[in-house]
């Protein structure tokens, strides 16, 4: 089945780096993405990963993708008060590849701290 | 290039009655999604529209949802009549073919 899992909340200090971490089961997930959620606002496309490849990085954030485990991680390097949001992991499988349908996990609460 | 809008932000209604949810895409998009939050939970898709065409609304909860996109731009969801438990927050997004979805706000509804 399509189920997408991530922790519900991460605490990290102004400076540090911040790992976010999903789990999906459906094998066939072509793309993953990351979406972000600030306060009253919607959601904001990051960054995105195509199922081939293992490392994507952008400025300061890396997205790590070990298909073996079917494990997804974003990593937000000298994290700033500003990336305060709730983080969703989102995938599309290959039977939603022709559709676009998007499976989002529960969405994680980054709180970064001054 | 405008993104995607969703009006109103807000609405608050009584259970039993009828709300209608209106989502405008990104101009040239004719991929049109819904999706909801409930309660703090996942973002569950609820219908994909290409066009004027439903394509998928495998997601829509139950009969009391009726969604449109009449001439293929902007999209409604109508719930009628409103229960407790469609409360949340409803969420369109909308791309071209092949491309990453963009999202609007978002419309949070109470039904109380």
């Amino acid at each position: 089945g399509e189920d997408v899992e991530q922790s519900l909340f991460l605490s990290v200090r102004e400076g540090d780096s911040s790992v976010i971490n999903c789990t999906y089961t459906d094998s066939s997930s072509t793309y993953l993405y990351w979406y972000k959620q600030e306060p009253g606002a919607g959601l904001q496309l990051l960054t995105y990963i195509f199922s081939n490849m293992d490392m994507k990085q952008d400025q300061r954030l890396t997205v790590l993708l070990n298909k073996k485990d079917k494990h997804l991680s974003l990593r937000i390097a000298d994290t700033q008060t500003g990336d305060s949001a709730i983080y969703f992991c989102a995938e599309i499988t290959a039977g939603s590849s022709n559709t676009g349908k998007l499976i989002f996990g529960q969405g994680t609460t980054l709180q970064v701290k001054p | 290039e405008a993104g995607v809008t969703q009006f109103p932000s807000h609405s608050v209604i009584e259970k039993g009655q009828t709300v209608t949810l209106r989502c405008d895409p990104i101009s040239g998009h004719d991929n049109l999604y819904w999706y909801r939050r409930v309660m703090g939970k996942e973002i569950k898709f609820l219908l994909h529209f290409v066009k004027e065409s439903k394509q998928d609304e495998s997601g829509m909860p139950n009969n009391r949802f009726l969604a449109e996109r009449t001439g293929g731009t902007y999209s409604t969801l109508k719930v009628q009549p409103a229960e407790l438990e469609d409360s949340g927050v409803y969420f369109c997004a909308s791309s071209r073919p092949g491309g990453a979805a963009f999202f609007g706000q978002g419309t949070r509804l109470t039904v109380v």
